[in-house]
């Protein structure tokens, strides 16, 4: 098992580029989740689903678009990247319900907008 | 809104040290807590779940309890050694929040030998 990955592993965008972030995961998770991490501010959930063809905001969704059109890919996308978007992006993904089971997490996007 | 606090925020003992890192939180009507590690540059790794009926959960060396009502759990690591240096969360799912886990801001560790 791969478990969940994530591509890219880096990336630099000007101000006002687009650009799409894959997490896939081959566990048959129903839950996946995109997160952010940034200094003092911890870990904040961007979006999340909770299966295939559906998803849901999360604390911080402003600026982001997220399609979970496939069971084992979970996508997050950027229209017009902006500064305050540098960060390093985790992907996660749980069984259902997440209540009662851990999450797993990918090895991370740092993603610069310059 | 629930919080979550990691205290200490940075933390370096000799190599086979006991050690206990705590985190608390200020709503404590919770589902679950799960302590995870995160090395430099890296993603995480769950170590630890505690459901809410729990108390505690061990994991070799690892040690998690869970005290609901006064909004605290500790990791104890036991006969610490250089390869636990890495920075700890703590995050905790509540009744209020849906899937969400809520992080706290984390304890990097450092184990000297």
């Amino acid at each position: 098992n791969a478990g969940v990955t994530q591509t890219p592993k880096f990336r630099v965008l000007k101000t006002g580029q687009s650009m799409t972030l894959l997490c896939a995961q081959d566990m048959n998770h129903e839950y996946m989740y995109w997160y952010r991490q940034d200094p003092g501010m911890g870990l904040r959930l961007i979006h999340y689903s909770v299966g295939e063809g559906t998803t849901a905001k999360g604390e911080v969704p402003d600026g982001y678009n997220v399609s979970r059109l496939k069971k084992q890919n979970f996508l997050l996308g950027l229209e017009s990247a902006a500064p305050s978007q540098t960060s390093v992006y985790f992907c996660a993904s749980s069984y259902s319900p997440p209540l009662d089971y851990e999450q797993y997490f990918g090895p991370g996007t740092r993603l610069t907008v310059t | 809104k629930q919080e979550v606090t990691q205290i200490p925020a940075a933390l370096s003992v000799p190599e086979g040290e006991n050690l206990v890192l705590n985190c608390s939180f200020t709503d404590s009507a919770i589902y679950n807590l799960q302590w995870f590690r995160q090395d430099p540059g890296k993603g995480l790794t769950s170590l630890l779940l505690i459901q809410s009926s729990q108390r505690e959960q061990t994991s070799g060396r690892l040690n998690a309890s869970l005290d609901k009502s006064s909004g605290r759990s500790t990791l104890y690591i036991a006969a610490s050694q250089p390869g636990d240096s890495a920075t700890y969360l703590c995050a905790v799912i509540d009744n209020n929040a849906g899937n969400m886990l809520t992080f706290g801001g984390g304890t990097r560790l450092m184990v000297k030998p």
